[in-house]
Formats: C-alpha cells, sequence, structure tokens
C-alpha cells in the first residue's frame, strides 16, 4: 500500500526539542522530494520544510528557520523533521506529504499527491 | 514572501455551481493545485496543473487560471463537498511554497 506514517509527535515544553520521523511505503521514496506541512489547531495549513531527494536541495520557511532541520534516509524511506528551541506557537498537527512533479512537454507543475495522517505536536508548559 | 489569497467562507446550494478562487503574484508563474480537507482529516489532492484530477476525484471538480488567478470549480455541489479547500502552489523565488489561507465550503 502507498502510504506515509508519521510518528514522533507528543507534548512538549517551550523551548524543547522534538523529533518526528515519517515512513514510507509502497513508492519509490528515493525519487521524490519530501515536505512537512503544519496546521495549528482551528487554522490553515502551513508549508515548513522540503528536500529534495538526493537531500541536495533544502529549504524551510521562515517561521521555523534556524529552529527546525528537514532530513531523509533514503536507504530507511524516511523523512525527518528535527524541532529544536520549540514555541508555543509551534503547536500544530505535523503533515509529511509527498511532492510530485510532471513536467509534460514545455510545462512543469508539482503538487502534493500523498500525505500521511499527521502527528500533533504541543508545545505548552 | 508571495501569499495566495481565498475568500475564507463561501456556501453553495445542493446541486449547484461554485467557484473558489485564489489569487497571488505567484500563480502568473506556477500553476496552482488545490486541496480538500474535511474535518480531522489529512488534505487530499483534488486539481493539479493545467485541470487534471487525481483517480477518484469525480468530474464535477475543475480547475482553471487566468493571470493571477486559480480556480476551483465545482458543477453540481453534493452534501459530501462540504469541507475546506486549500489551493498551494510554488513562492515567487520558486525555491519555496505557500498555501492559500483556505475556503469552508458549506453545502445548502
Amino acid at each position: 500500500e502507498v502510504q506515509l506514517v508519521e510518528s514522533g509527535g507528543g507534548l512538549v515544553k517551550p523551548g524543547g526539542s522534538l523529533r518526528l520521523s515519517c515512513v514510507a511505503s509502497g513508492f519509490t521514496f528515493s525519487t521524490f522530494s519530501m515536505h512537512w506541512v503544519r496546521q495549528a489547531p482551528g487554522k490553515g495549513l502551513e508549508w515548513i520544510s522540503s528536500i529534495s531527494s538526493t537531500s541536495s536541495h533544502i529549504y524551510h520557511s521562515e517561521s521555523v528557520r534556524g529552529r527546525f532541520t528537514i532530513s531523509r534516509d533514503n536507504a530507511k524511506n524516511s523523512v525527518y523533521l528535527q524541532m529544536n528551541s520549540l514555541r508555543v506557537e509551534d503547536t500544530a498537527v505535523y503533515y509529511c506529504a509527498r511532492r510530485n512533479v510532471l513536467a509534460p512537454v514545455g510545462i512543469r507543475f508539482d503538487f502534493y499527491d500523498l500525505w500521511g495522517q499527521g502527528t500533533l505536536v504541543t508545545v505548552s508548559s | 514572501s508571495s501569499q495566495l489569497t481565498q475568500d475564507p467562507a463561501v456556501s453553495v446550494a445542493l446541486g449547484q455551481t461554485v467557484r473558489i478562487t485564489c489569487q497571488g503574484d505567484s500563480l502568473r508563474s506556477y500553476f496552482a493545485s488545490w486541496y480538500q480537507q474535511k474535518p480531522g482529516q489529512a488534505p487530499i489532492l483534488v486539481i493539479y496543473g493545467k485541470n487534471s484530477r487525481p483517480s477518484g476525484i469525480p468530474d464535477r471538480f475543475s480547475g482553471s487560471a487566468s493571470g493571477n488567478t486559480a480556480s476551483l470549480t465545482i458543477t453540481g455541489a453534493q452534501a459530501e463537498d462540504e469541507a475546506d479547500y486549500y489551493c498551494d502552489s510554488r513562492d515567487s523565488s520558486g525555491h519555496t511554497w505557500v498555501f492559500g489561507g483556505g475556503t469552508k465550503l458549506t453545502v445548502l
């Protein structure tokens, strides 16, 4: 079955750290870029991190840059999000998502075609 | 950084047609994709590229784009279409991504 399964969420105090994992199955993980997207309670979706298939290109949103680090291990079909210096405003459901890219002649577009079920991170004292 | 703007809420009568829009400068350079999210669930892709639907998405969902605006149209809305809808695209820099704020669709 093609799927993504996140883990590692939980309750952490402000200033603490947490490492999220996302394990992929059912597809050739090493050929896809992977992203982390979060959703605060009652709020919209927010892109936070991306990593290319070979880890050569890594980007983070301004809201997490310098505190969060995305990484992947293609041998383990896994992508990770190391979250340091956590803040109350980082409380959210964190989704990993596969970014697919299609490039028909003269056109290129990308989109999330596979999402995990999400893992809840709560930052509170 | 670029932003994508969506109307917070839209309503449609059962069986009627509704258009949800997404505006942003980055849409002049990049295609938007559209996601449906129901309460307590992960988002699912409903439209990508010029106007493509993943398998399993009903053909009442369609997409279009003009200038800095992308649109998701539901022709003959059903009760099960009631959900939050998000657009997303690359930021104008091409190296980051951005979501619209989301549109809550109510089917009356």
